[in-house]
């Protein structure tokens, strides 16, 4: 069965600080793991991918992602946050269809001036 | 603009009345999908479609039913809701290769009482 999990509920950390989101995933095969963001009172906006290729994915507004095949890991990442970066923060893994894509549970990040 | 819109954003009903919440883009994309979200469980998927007549369940179909006659519109219907259906509904599409690069719409609130 696939699955992805997102271990923290919510992430705390002050401004200009590293940003770390966590998660990890199951899945049979070669996985398409994906990271999005949704800010309040909005729709979900697609941050990046991995399908294949460098482990080091990057994205949208100076977020990366580190693909991790050993530990099945797709951590988020960004150097230096922004309070701007406050959002909830989802994971997702597309599943043996095509079609079907999983999220996790969601990551509240709350970022401190 | 490039966009997806759903109509109603809020919507407040009662329990075994049929709704249906419009979901419609201008980006000429194949795939589309319903999405519910309900705190701590994430976004679950109920119906996709990857394109005109033909679609697919999702992890939580019951309950609910799709069509998809045009490539632009893909309406939810609740034949008879009920308040286990009380939700934030988030429709997207998507095309290329993956399909999971998608873009969601702002969301509508359902309340079924």
């Amino acid at each position: 069965a696939q699955s992805v999990a997102q271990p923290e509920d919510q992430v705390n950390v002050a401004e200009g600080n590293p940003l770390t989101v966590k998660c990890t995933y199951s899945v049979s095969g070669n996985p398409y793991l994906f990271w999005y963001v949704q800010y309040p009172n909005r729709g979900l906006q697609f941050l990046l991918k991995y399908i294949t290729g460098d482990n080091l994915v990057k994205g949208s507004y100076g977020f990366e992602a580190e693909f991790n095949k050993s530990q099945t890991s797709f951590h988020l990442k960004k150097p230096s946050a922004l309070v701007s970066d406050s959002a909830l923060y989802f994971c997702a893994v597309r599943t043996d269809s095509w079609g079907k894509l999983q999220f996790g549970a969601g990551t509240q990040v709350v970022v401190t001036p | 603009e490039a966009q997806v819109t759903q109509n109603p954003r809020y919507l407040i009903t009662v329990t075994g009345k049929k709704l249906t919440v419009t979901c419609s883009q201008n980006m000429n994309h194949e795939y589309m999908s319903w999405y519910r979200q309900d705190p701590g469980l994430g976004l679950r998927q109920i119906y996709y479609s990857m394109n005109v007549e033909v679609t697919d369940k999702g992890d939580v179909p019951e309950g609910y039913k799709v069509s998809r006659k045009e490539k632009r519109n893909f309406p939810l219907i609740l034949e008879s809701p009920s308040p286990n259906q009380t939700s934030l509904y988030f429709c997207a599409s998507g095309t290329g290769i993956s399909y999971n690069e998608q873009f969601f719409g702002p969301g509508t609130r359902l309340t079924v009482l």
